[in-house]
């Protein structure tokens, strides 16, 4: 099955602009989708598709591709911004199935 | 307001057996496809399967994990979402999440979750 590999942390200073990848080889094929998650909560899709935001998610996070690598961008990071982030696509092995990336830890300093 | 509630969490011993509802609320639940996602503590997500719907025959497909003891179904009529869990393992502990799926042939997503359902293994 295929793989997503995220950095495991990242940090940005308040209002700065941060961007968080996600590398495998589905990602030639498929897009990615990216989740928020914050401590004891569910993950919320922030981004899917080509760039697309689900209603009621700020403009400042877009998505973006190139090669095997999809990218979640914050430009001007809030304090509110600090979760972990998950990336997902379809299993480019043919068999439908459904991958996570590991997970990418923000900080907001 | 489009809502996941999953229940049905708990303490169960290896090699027992446990049963997850999901109860959805707000969109017509007959036309998506559903699936649960996991996480075990401290860890990231994992998919563990997905039933589609109706007019895809309710067709399922499970994570390598899981297939053979995990079962997915659906009652349309109840608006309901079920994970059957059989041979647990202790490794099958996590917080366990139905989830709405969307997209098509290049996406994929989940939107909305659940609020999650504790499933812990252990004797």
């Amino acid at each position: 099955s295929s793989e997503l590999t995220q950095d495991p942390a990242v940090s940005v200073a308040l209002g700065q602009t941060v961007r968080i990848t996600c590398q495998g080889d589905s990602l030639r094929s498929y897009y990615a989708s990216w989740y928020q998650q914050k401590p004891g909560q569910a993950p919320v899709l922030v981004i899917y598709g080509k760039n697309n935001r689900p209603s009621g998610i700020p403009d400042r996070f877009s998505g973006s591709s190139s090669g095997n690598t999809a990218s979640l961008t914050i430009t001007g990071a809030q304090a509110e911004d600090e979760a972990d982030y998950y990336c997902n696509s379809r299993d480019s092995s043919g068999n439908h199935h459904v991958v996570f990336g590991g997970g990418t830890k923000l900080t907001v300093l | 307001e489009v809502q996941l509630v999953e229940s049905g969490g708990g303490l169960v011993q290896p090699g027992g057996s446990l049963r997850l509802s999901c109860a959805a609320s707000g969109f017509t639940f007959s036309d998506h496809y559903m699936d649960w996602v996991r996480q075990a503590p401290g860890k990231g997500l994992e998919w563990v399967g997905r039933t589609r719907n109706k007019a895809n025959s309710y067709t399922t497909e499970y994570a390598a994990s899981v297939k053979g003891r995990f079962t997915i179904s659906r009652d349309d009529s109840k608006n309901s979402l079920y994970l059957q869990m059989n041979s647990l393992k202790t490794e099958d502990t996590a917080v366990y999440y139905c989830a709405r799926e969307g997209g098509d042939f290049w996406e994929n997503w989940f939107d909305p979750w659940g609020q999650g359902t504790l499933v812990t293994v252990s004797s």
